[in-house]
């Protein structure tokens, strides 16, 4: 079966350091990969969506960045955080063989940024 | 613009009653659409999803009815229990290769014991 790794689960950073959370997944391969953000009280945002490695595309420009070194391994980054980077951060998969739509979310990354 | 919108950002209702969630769409070309449940500090966790060459779909409780003419679906909880109490949110899908999903904002659904 697939599993979706994040860590770490909570994060707490001050305003300017730098930033880097990573997901992985198991059980499959060529999977898509996706970032989200939830800030308080919203819904979803999509941040980064990647169909292969090093294919990377971004929705929302913005003080983040992200990889995919591996197949099966996706990086979120930043050089320096800001405040407004506060949120519930969220990786996903997509690419399963019943149905290639259906995401599967991980547990999320609290960042908090003081 | 929002394409797809969760218009109730909450729902009561009693234990052992319904708990019926609405979602309505604007692109025409969304072919796929899925409900998800969030716990507080958890990831989405993927409930039931419908094709739009169907027009209902059921897995135990839960119950997804999709009307393309409205472009409206909802999801049924029957019965509903206090651990159905989360945010549940509709996405949808245009069958596009990099396989994105266009999420609503959330219901938050609390059931009352």
């Amino acid at each position: 079966s697939q599993t979706i790794h994040q860590w770490p689960a909570t994060l707490v950073q001050p305003v300017g350091s730098p930033l880097s959370l990573e997901c992985t997944v198991e059980g499959t391969s060529n999977p898509n990969l996706y970032w989200y953000r939830q800030a308080a009280g919203r819904g979803l945002q999509l941040l980064f969506y990647s169909v292969g490695i090093g294919q990377i595309s971004s929705e929302v420009p913005q003080n983040l960045s992200a990889s995919r070194p591996q197949d099966r391994q996706f990086i979120l980054s930043s050089k320096k955080l800001l405040l407004s980077d506060s949120g519930f951060y969220l990786c996903a998969w997509s690419g399963g063989v019943v149905t290639r739509e259906t995401q599967y979310f991980g547990p999320g990354t609290r960042l908090l940024v003081l | 613009d929002q394409q797809v919108k969760q218009n109730s950002p909450s729902l009561s209702v009693q234990e052992g009653r319904i708990s019926i969630l609405n979602c309505d769409y604007t692109n025409s070309m969304f072919d796929y659409f899925l409900w998800y449940k969030k716990y507080p500090a958890e990831g989405p966790t993927f409930l039931i999803s419908i094709s739009s060459i169907k027009d209902k779909n059921e897995d135990g409780r839960f119950t997804v009815f999709l009307n393309k003419s409205a472009k409206h679906l909802s999801l049924h909880i029957v019965p509903s229990q206090p651990g159905d109490s989360a945010v549940y949110f509709c996405a949808a899908s245009d069958g596009g290769s990099q396989g994105n999903l266009i999420f609503g904002k959330g219901t938050k659904l609390s059931v009352k014991p």
